[in-house]
């Protein structure tokens, strides 16, 4: 029965490949973020998704292509990773009412060599 | 843009004991609301307090209180009789009304030693 949910747990890359991460919801939420925490613990939005639409860039890179093909499911992919690209990036989902509470999923390291 | 600040990048007390930790933010928006969120070895983010600047009483769930100084723009979190599992990062964030994003500070390491 878990809220929010990410695959994988962790991914170990080289640079110039290609990834994605997965991430369902099962909170009948309209709204799905994609947080980076960096080495140093540090939270940063990337995206943010409300029925399937893009509300939120935060001046991320190219290679970042978030998809979100229902309003339950918001994935990550990432082109030609770089080293600087290794961290925990977590899903978040949050619903209609006033105070938006943010429900984050476990997260994804990845680790870039 | 909004900006969160926790100045004590790391803390520890002794198991029992109460702890307060401090958290400040800039804004220029008048309805908003703040979040007190533990993230424990295994990483996940789990919410423990959550304030609305338009409500003047201070949150309390359990063991866990704040101190919400609005014209201050200061939002402590204490922790009462603090136990082993308290022992997390702690990260403050802030939400303008209507936004879609939090913004989060540098986090605080609390460590309960037994």
């Amino acid at each position: 029965d878990t809220a929010v949910s990410q695959t994988p747990k962790y991914l170990v890359t080289q640079m110039g490949n290609d990834k994605s991460i997965k991430c369902e919801q099962n909170l009948g939420h309209d709204t799905m973020y994609w947080y980076k925490q960096d080495s140093k613990k540090f939270l940063k939005i990337m995206f943010s998704y409300n029925n399937k639409e893009l509300i939120i860039n935060e001046t991320v890179p190219n290679r970042f292509s978030p998809k979100s093909p229902d309003k339950a499911h918001l994935n990550l992919h990432i082109n030609s990773l770089e080293l600087g690209d290794s961290a925990v990036y977590f899903c978040a989902s949050s619903g209609s009412d006033r105070t938006r509470e943010q429900f984050f999923g476990p997260g994804t390291r990845l680790t870039v060599l | 843009a909004q900006t969160v600040t926790q100045s004590q990048p790391e803390m520890s007390v002794q198991e029992a004991e109460t702890v307060t930790l401090s958290c400040t933010y800039d804004t220029s928006e008048n309805n908003y609301y703040l979040f007190w969120y533990k993230q424990p070895p295994s990483r996940q983010m789990i919410l423990v307090i959550r304030q609305e600047a338009y409500k003047q009483q201070n949150a309390t769930e359990n063991r866990f209180s704040v101190n919400f100084q609005k014209a201050a723009k200061s939002f402590s979190l204490k922790i009462s009789d603090s136990q082993l599992g308290d022992t997390a990062m702690y990260f403050c964030a802030f939400m303008k009304q209507g936004a879609q994003k939090l913004v989060f500070g540098q986090g605080t390491r609390l460590t309960i030693n037994p």
